[in-house]
């Protein structure tokens, strides 16, 4: 059974740097499209973007300035990086596989909750 | 970027009704559509896949249909496990985009 576990700071200040990072267990992260999706607050979900197949990665439009996901297969992890937070940047961060391209999302991670304040 | 538009945003109903939710995409994506369903505190479930098809351990009362630009989820008799917020996603061409969510609540 796979599973993903998020973890990273739950409190940023505006400007920073959000990091969070994934855990998967279960499976190996070098076949797959690993994403990061959000749930903002009284809003619908938003797909971030994913890394997969050593490392080639695809951004929202939305927010390509400002991420970068990375894989680090020695320890089955893949981060999120995003930079210049906002207030607007307050959201559940999901971590998520998808089997492959044109594949739903079989799985995903319980999320990790940053709030973004000063 | 492909829009989702789910209807209705939020619906009251009992256990045993039938209940349909829609989403329509601004551009043809033939059947690569998604059904989430996402509980309080919980992540989002994958229960339908490509527009039609139930994922491995959803109840038969789950459905899906559609292709193209059109799509419904039908709950045949509610349970009352079924009460939480749906979405619908394509994943036919990037970026994913998800609809707004339906939120069905207890009549």
């Amino acid at each position: 059974q796979v599973q993903l576990q998020e973890s990273g700071p739950g409190l940023m200040k505006p400007s920073e740097t959000l990091s969070l990072s994934c855990t998967v267990s279960g499976d190996s992260i070098t076949p797959y499209y690993w994403n990061w999706i959000r749930r903002r607050p009284g809003k619908g979900l938003e797909w971030i973007g994913y890394i997969y197949y050593g490392g080639r990665t695809n951004y929202n439009p939305s927010l390509e300035s400002r991420v970068t996901i990375s894989q680090d297969t020695s320890t089955n992890q893949f981060s999120l990086k995003l930079v210049s937070l906002t207030a607007a940047d307050t959201a559940v961060y999901y971590c998520a596989r998808m089997y492959g391209y044109n594949y739903p999302i079989d799985y995903w991670g319980q999320g990790r909750l940053v709030t973004v304040s000063s | 970027d492909i829009q989702m538009t789910q209807s209705p945003s939020s619906l009251s109903a009992s256990v045993g009704d039938r209940v349909t939710i829609t989403c329509r995409a601004s551009q043809d994506i033939d059947i690569w559509l998604a059904w989430y369903q996402q509980t309080p505190g919980k992540a989002p479930k994958c229960l339908i896949y490509a527009a039609i098809n139930p994922q491995s351990g959803v109840p038969s009362r789950f459905s899906g249909s559609g292709s193209g630009t059109d799509f419904t989820l039908t709950i045949s008799s509610l349970q009352p496990e079924d009460f939480a917020i749906y979405y619908c996603q394509q994943y036919s061409s990037l970026p994913i985009t998800f609809g707004q969510g339906t939120r069905l609540e207890i009549k």
